[in-house]
């Protein structure tokens, strides 16, 4: 069936990078999503990779996929108090359907 | 510039209660969906929609029923309310089927007591 698993705390210092894992057991998946959800707010989408890529850059995130591995990372450069935040990676295949992780809290210490 | 909005930002109801949350979207989406949030769960698709009238389950449509009369609307409602159900209620609205751009509500955050 399909699955996403995320860890479900990381704790950085502000200034450092933040890498924050998933895997996925759905090898028909298509595009893969990395969403930011801040407190008392909805989901924002921050990024997404198309299944045939293995990585995509936009300013300070870094998005790195192994398919062969079914694994993919989300890297915050110069992590900053305000990337404080549950981060969501998901998965599709193009359904519209997506299929979430638990969500890793992000906290970032001044 | 608002998308999608959700009529209730909080609400408190009793067990047994039928309960109505409602969704809509500006954007003349045919594609319209409702998750439920909670912690150390992620997201859980509940029920969605690919067109006015047509409805599908999600993976835990157990409890809940949708509506959708009109393209702009998508109604989740809990026929029967539990104690179990008290969760964030999400709602999204992808402009088609990749997600590649993401249009969720702001949430609901349902308490049944």
């Amino acid at each position: 069936g399909e699955d996403v698993e995320q860890s479900l705390f990381l704790s950085v210092r502000e200034g450092d990078s933040s890498v924050i894992n998933c895997t996925y057991t759905d090898s028909s998946s298509t595009y893969l999503y990395w969403y930011k959800q801040e407190p008392g707010a909805g989901l924002q989408l921050l990024t997404y990779i198309f299944s045939n890529m293995d990585m995509k850059q936009d300013q300070r995130l870094t998005v790195l996929l192994n398919k062969k591995d079914k694994h993919l990372s989300l890297r915050i450069a110069d992590t900053q108090t305000g990337d404080s935040a549950i981060y969501f990676c998901a998965e599709s295949k193009g359904t519209g359907k997506l299929i979430f992780g638990q969500g890793t809290t992000l906290q970032v210490k001044p | 510039d608002v998308k999608v909005t959700q009529s209730s930002r909080y609400l408190v109801k009793r067990t047994g209660e039928k309960v109505f949350l409602e969704c809509v979207q500006d954007m003349d989406h045919e594609n319209m969906f409702w998750y439920r949030q909670d912690p150390g769960l992620g997201l859980r698709l509940i029920y969605f929609s690919y067109d006015v009238k047509m409805k599908e389950k999600g993976d835990i449509p157990e409890g809940y029923s949708v509506s959708r009369e009109k393209k702009e609307r998508f109604s989740l409602i809990l026929e029967s309310a539990s104690t179990n159900q008290t969760s964030m209620y999400l709602c999204a609205s992808p402009p088609g089927r990749l997600n590649t751009e993401a249009f969720f509500g702001q949430g609901t955050r349902l308490t049944v007591v």
